[in-house]
């Protein structure tokens, strides 16, 4: 079974801090990608950041960035300058392939944050 | 360009009451996909559509979940004589590429509420 696992329900850290998220997963594939999605209390589901797990450079998107640990299978989130903006649920998430055809994405529970002022 | 829409935003049916979800993805996305979110939860895999062709529905969770994507673009979920445990927000999503490993898009969601 493929799983991502997010063990902090929720977490809340001030403005212009810093704050991870963690994310674990198991997979038995070698070459794979990895993504953070965000999903503000509107629901539209967003692309925060995507790594590739071939690549050994963590991923960095402005104030986002992975700490990826392969061989861990660890695959956290770091906001720097937290902003209001970010206030969300995060989700961790892994392509997992389905039998005969493409690949969906394997979520986890996800991460509520909240920024507060 | 435009993103992935869908259509209601919100759904709200009677017990036993067919529904139809809409979803516009993205031009030229060749993938689709269909996720459901229960509350608290994070999506879980319905469906998935590679132009035309149904190529994955092990993720509906009874037959009374149909969904379709005739035309290659535009898919329709189906629920058939709904019940209290199908309500969720149901999400749409494309991908540009075959397989959908990259990137996925996500609509809005539809929220169902089914009474």
């Amino acid at each position: 079974a493929q799983t991502v696992t997010q063990s902090q329900p929720e977490m809340s850290v001030q403005e212009a801090e810093t704050v991870t998220l963690s994310c674990t997963y198991d997979t038995s594939e070698n070459n794979y990608y990895l993504f953070w999605y965000k999903q503000p209390p509107s629901r539209q589901m967003i692309l925060v950041i995507r790594q590739e797990a071939y690549k050994q450079q963590n991923a960095t998107e402005n104030r986002f960035s992975v700490n990826f640990q392969k061989a861990a299978k660890s695959f956290s989130l770091k906001i720097s300058d937290s902003q209001l903006g970010d206030t969300a649920m995060y989700f961790c998430a892994f392509p997992h392939r389905r039998s005969n055809s493409g690949y969906a994405l394997n979520f986890g529970k996800g991460t509520s944050l909240l920024v507060t002022p | 360009g435009a993103g992935v829409s869908q259509s209601p935003r919100y759904k709200v049916a009677k017990r036993g009451q067919d529904v139809a979800l809409r979803c516009d993805p993205i031009s030229g996305h060749v993938s689709l996909f269909w996720y459901q979110q229960a509350l608290g939860q994070g999506p879980e895999f319905l469906t998935y559509f590679q132009n035309e062709a149904q190529l994955d529905k092990s993720g509906l969770p009874s037959d009374r979940f149909f969904a379709e994507r005739p035309e290659g673009s535009v898919s329709t979920l189906k629920i058939q004589r709904t019940q209290q445990e199908d309500s969720a927000v149901y999400l749409c999503a494309s991908s540009p590429r075959l397989a959908g490993y990259n990137e996925q898009f996500f609509g809005p969601g539809t929220r169902l509420t089914v009474l």
